[in-house]
């Protein structure tokens, strides 16, 4: 495996702009998360794919935000509008269905937004 | 879903042996114990799970209280690279929420040399 891949590492963008990261999961696995981690505290949950399907998406996750997963393999969050409280890592993981409650997450190194 | 509370912070000696605690006395019969660290500027990484057993893997060794109210994270020989934020997350085996990891603030842990 060659783990889970984001990309950018950074980005700082001004107040009102646009931005996309992208997560390239580990090859075969269907289910793919993103979190979003602010300072001191530990990530939180914002949405849930399994293969091209959104299945969960948490009040986190406000309308300025979409998160897509075209083909089933890599996916791409959008922040429209940015806001300086969107500056925060916002990380991937990816997994394999193991019977669920022992399926573990591989996360990504997690894309770092500034927002001036 | 159910919570889990977690000391802040943690020290420890290097090649030492470490016991994270954590207590959720409202663990339902279905929810499994995981473990994950988060190195500084890194994801997190699964360190081990189980459900009523204790468990040993090549990371760490897991210890669960017979009422399954609490349970013990178990480093046995403590290095540098071991600090970290241990976050402990109780997972539910079925329903809507199977997806998702709740990580709290977790235990800051500092290993000196």
């Amino acid at each position: 495996d060659t783990g889970v891949s984001q990309n950018p590492r950074h980005k700082i963008t001004k107040r009102g702009q646009n931005v996309t990261f992208r997560c390239d999961p580990i090859s075969e696995h269907n289910r793919l998360y993103w979190y979003r981690q602010t300072l001191g505290q530990g990530p939180e949950f914002l949405t849930y794919f399994q293969n091209e399907a959104q299945l969960e998406k948490s009040r986190l996750l406000s309308d300025r935000f979409s998160a897509e997963r075209p083909k089933g393999s890599f996916s791409t969050l959008e922040i429209q509008r940015t806001e300086q409280g969107d500056s925060a890592m916002y990380l991937c993981a990816s997994s394999r269905p193991t019977g669920g409650y022992g399926e573990t997450q591989y996360f990504g190194p997690g894309t770092r937004l500034l927002v001036l | 879903d159910a919570k889990t509370t977690q000391p802040n912070s943690m020290e420890s000696n290097e090649e030492e042996p470490v016991h994270l605690p954590c207590n959720h006395s409202t663990i339902s019969g279905t929810d499994y114990i995981h473990w994950y660290r988060q190195l500084p500027s890194q994801g997190p990484e699964y360190v081990i799970h189980g459900l009523t057993s204790n468990v040993n893997n090549r990371m760490a060794s897991l210890a669960i209280a017979e009422d399954r109210k609490s349970s013990t994270l178990i480093l046995h020989r403590a290095t540098l690279r071991d600090a970290a934020v241990y976050y402990c997350i109780l997972r539910p085996d079925r329903g809507s929420t199977l997806g998702r990891l709740y990580f709290g603030r977790g235990t800051q842990l500092t290993v000196w040399p």
